[in-house]
């Protein structure tokens, strides 16, 4: 049980376009997403918090406007990387938590994005 | 606060033999502390957690000890084998956050 999928799990694009990345929970249903970003050979960054139903909370430094994210349904979340950029290039994760346990975060296999 | 690395630190060890990870952590309000493996290209994977009310937790073959008065974690893995190669993090949650603040990550290399 608590599996996490994210859709696709890598995606190369041009510069100025956007990106979709979703994150799924597959078998419950998750009260509350994460999105980090990592870079190579560094640590997850948590980008943003998104309660289902409401809007995200960003991190200090992280563009909400550049960042969107949408948490539409209790099963699904998802980031658009707007205009996108090659600095934007990273591997993207999703988390994912149910209502039960506040501190026990799910992992999705994560997205590497790459921006040419 | 936020943890960035711009290095992993590598821990080299003999098949066999333990290993001992070590994790700073930054808040003093974090109750909550976990270790994930992260292989190449995936997401993290949790491996064993612990509380703040407990200085020591074992698991299959790890042991997690947590020393508050320094702020100190570390993982320790039992006859290592080369599947246990990876990068290991340190997480902390800020009592009442709900949040993961990952710690820098240390790359573990077993030698056959």
């Amino acid at each position: 049980g608590a599996v996490v999928s994210q859709h696709p799990s890598r995606v190369i694009c041009k510069s100025g376009t956007s990106v979709k990345i979703e994150c799924r929970s597959l078998d419950f249903q998750a009260t509350t997403m994460f999105w980090y970003r990592q870079f190579p050979k560094q640590s997850l960054m948590l980008m943003a918090t998104s309660n289902e139903g409401s809007k995200a909370t960003y991190e200090q430094g992280v563009e909400k406007d550049k960042f969107l994210i949408n948490h539409a349904s209790l099963t699904l979340s998802t980031l658009t990387v707007t205009s996108a950029h090659p600095e934007d290039s990273s591997f993207y994760i999703c988390s994912a938590r149910t209502g039960s346990s506040y501190n026990e975060q799910f992992f999705g296999p994560g997205t590497r994005l790459t921006v040419l | 606060g936020e943890s960035v690395g711009l290095h992993l630190p590598t821990l080299s060890v003999q098949e066999g033999d333990n290993s001992i990870i070590n994790c700073a952590y930054s808040n003093s309000a974090s109750d909550y502390f976990i270790w994930y493996k992260q292989e190449s290209g995936k997401g993290p994977q949790f491996i064993i957690d612990i509380r703040s009310n407990m200085d020591k937790r074992q698991g299959q073959r790890v042991t997690v000890l947590l020393n508050k008065t320094v702020k100190h974690l570390s993982l320790q893995i039992a006859a290592t084998q080369p599947g246990d190669s990876a990068v290991y993090f340190c997480a902390e949650t800020p009592s009442n956050t709900g949040k993961l603040i990952f710690g820098q990550g240390t790359t573990l290399q077993v030698k056959p």
